[in-house]
């Protein structure tokens, strides 16, 4: 069965960086594009960009352009996604999620990891 | 990028009634890529409803979406216990994709 398995809770400094690993399993890795989609703390959630893991093509929001990279290492079918010079408003439930249609960006999301809490404090 | 309004913010109702949610888009979505999705406290979100009306794997019937261009609904017929949640629309048809800002579904 698809999995999606998470790194676990980060705390880091003002100003640090921070990398969130996302683990798939279960499928061809390369066949769907990942996402990652944010929330905080008692907020809804807010799409990020995606990844395709197939060519290492990506997309950001604009929000996000400049301070999030998205990366993965298809030898060992994981993505990652990592953020730089954090802030407070970094603080949040960071979640990837797999695209359901094969070889598409704009797509549902139906298998989704169990998130990692990133807290931001100095 | 595609602003989705949610309404209303708190619906609160009984088990046994029926809920109506509304999401309106700022600009149509191309394609009816739109989808609806249910998150309990804790939890990701699980999706319900895809390409505005499609019910995902595993739902049951009494969830039911609606709706194309700028204005969709989700209809859950029969509230049974475990649907009260937080639900969210999200449109994935003009990057950025965008979700509403939800709708808490809450016991009356």
């Amino acid at each position: 069965q698809v999995q999606l398995v998470q790194s676990g809770a980060e705390v880091k400094k003002p100003g640090a960086s921070v990398k969130v690993s996302c683990k798939a399993s279960g499928y061809t890795f390369t066949g769907y594009y990942i996402f990652w989609v944010r929330q905080a703390p008692g907020q809804g959630l807010e799409w990020m960009g995606w990844i395709n893991p197939n060519s290492g093509g990506t997309n950001y929001a604009q929000k996000f352009q400049g301070w999030v990279t998205m990366t993965r290492d298809t030898s060992i079918t994981t993505a990652y996604m990592e953020l730089t010079s954090l802030t407070s408003d970094a603080t949040a439930v960071y979640y990837c999620a797999r695209g359901e249609t094969a070889g598409y960006s704009s797509t549902w999301l139906y298998h989704w990891g169990q998130g990692t809490l990133v807290t931001v404090s100095s | 990028e595609i602003v989705l309004t949610q309404s209303p913010g708190t619906l609160s109702l009984s088990p046994g009634e029926r809920a109506t949610l509304s999401c309106r888009a700022s600009q149509s979505v191309s394609n009816i890529k739109f989808a609806w999705y249910q998150q309990k406290v804790g939890q990701a979100p699980r999706v319900l409803i895809y390409a505005a009306s499609s019910r995902a794997t595993g739902i049951p019937d009494r969830f039911s979406g609606s709706g194309s261009g700028t204005d969709f609904t989700l209809t859950i017929s029969r509230l049974e216990p475990e649907d009260f949640a937080v639900y969210y629309c999200h449109q994935y048809g003009s990057p950025p994709y965008t979700f509403g800002q939800g709708t808490k579904l809450e016991i009356k």
